[in-house]
């Protein structure tokens, strides 16, 4: 089974905090994917890598950076972390090629006071 | 681009009951076609997909979509709902051909079966 693991599943930051959230893949996919959940929102989309040291930014990329040094790991970094950043992030992966199914991690529900 | 529609932000349903999931789609190019289902503190899971061939499409729990082309539509059904069918399903697209297989997601819709 492919598995996406998110390394915390809920988070509290303070605001001005810089903030790191960790994902990782057992599938050797070479896309990995950020989005942020919102009630009445949906998922967007905040960046997304198609290999190694590669990125390219998603719907929502404002306030966040990423990384992804190996292949199997993709971090989403919030630089200062603010109030309206408070949400669930789910990261997920899927190998290369239109229609391949895109796995999820549980989430990461950061909130920020 | 893409856009996605999910008419019903909410629908309740009574257990065994049927039950229809809108989905409208709007894009220029061709897409591919999906729905997940999210169960509560959990991540999305893949229900099935649409890449090509037969319009109906069946998925794992006994659900099942039409992809209706002219009418831009992606409905979701069961025939028979259980208590566990409860949680939000989103329904997604993807550009056909596209560099990339991101995800364009719409707003979701939460089932709510009742005893």
């Amino acid at each position: 089974d492919v598995k996406v693991t998110q390394s915390s599943r809920y988070l509290v930051k303070r605001t001005g905090e810089k903030v790191f959230l960790e994902c990782v893949q057992d599938m050797d996919h070479e896309n990995m994917f950020w989005y942020r959940q919102d009630p009445g929102l949906g998922l967007r989309l905040i960046y997304f890598s198609y290999d190694v040291k590669m990125k390219e930014k998603g719907d929502i990329p404002e306030g966040y950076s990423v990384s992804r040094e190996k292949k199997e790991r993709f971090s989403l970094i919030l630089e200062s972390a603010s109030t309206n950043q408070t949400s669930m992030y789910l990261c997920a992966s899927s190998g290369q090629g239109g229609g391949n199914t895109i796995y999820f991690g549980e989430g990461s529900w950061l909130t920020v006071v | 681009a893409q856009s996605v529609t999910q008419l019903d932000s909410q629908v309740p349903v009574f257990e065994e009951a049927p039950v229809e999931l809108r989905c409208n789609y709007s894009s220029s190019v061709s897409v591919y076609l999906f729905w997940y289902v999210q169960y509560p503190n959990q991540g999305l899971q893949l229900l099935l997909k649409y890449l090509s061939g037969s319009t109906l499409v069946k998925g794992i729990n006994g659900f099942e979509a039409e992809f209706n082309k002219s009418q831009t539509s992606f409905h979701l059904r069961k025939p028979s709902v259980h208590i566990s069918d409860t949680a939000e399903y989103f329904c997604a697209v993807s550009e056909r051909g596209g560099a990339t297989n991101k995800l364009i997601f719409g707003t979701g819709t939460l089932l709510a079966v009742q005893p």
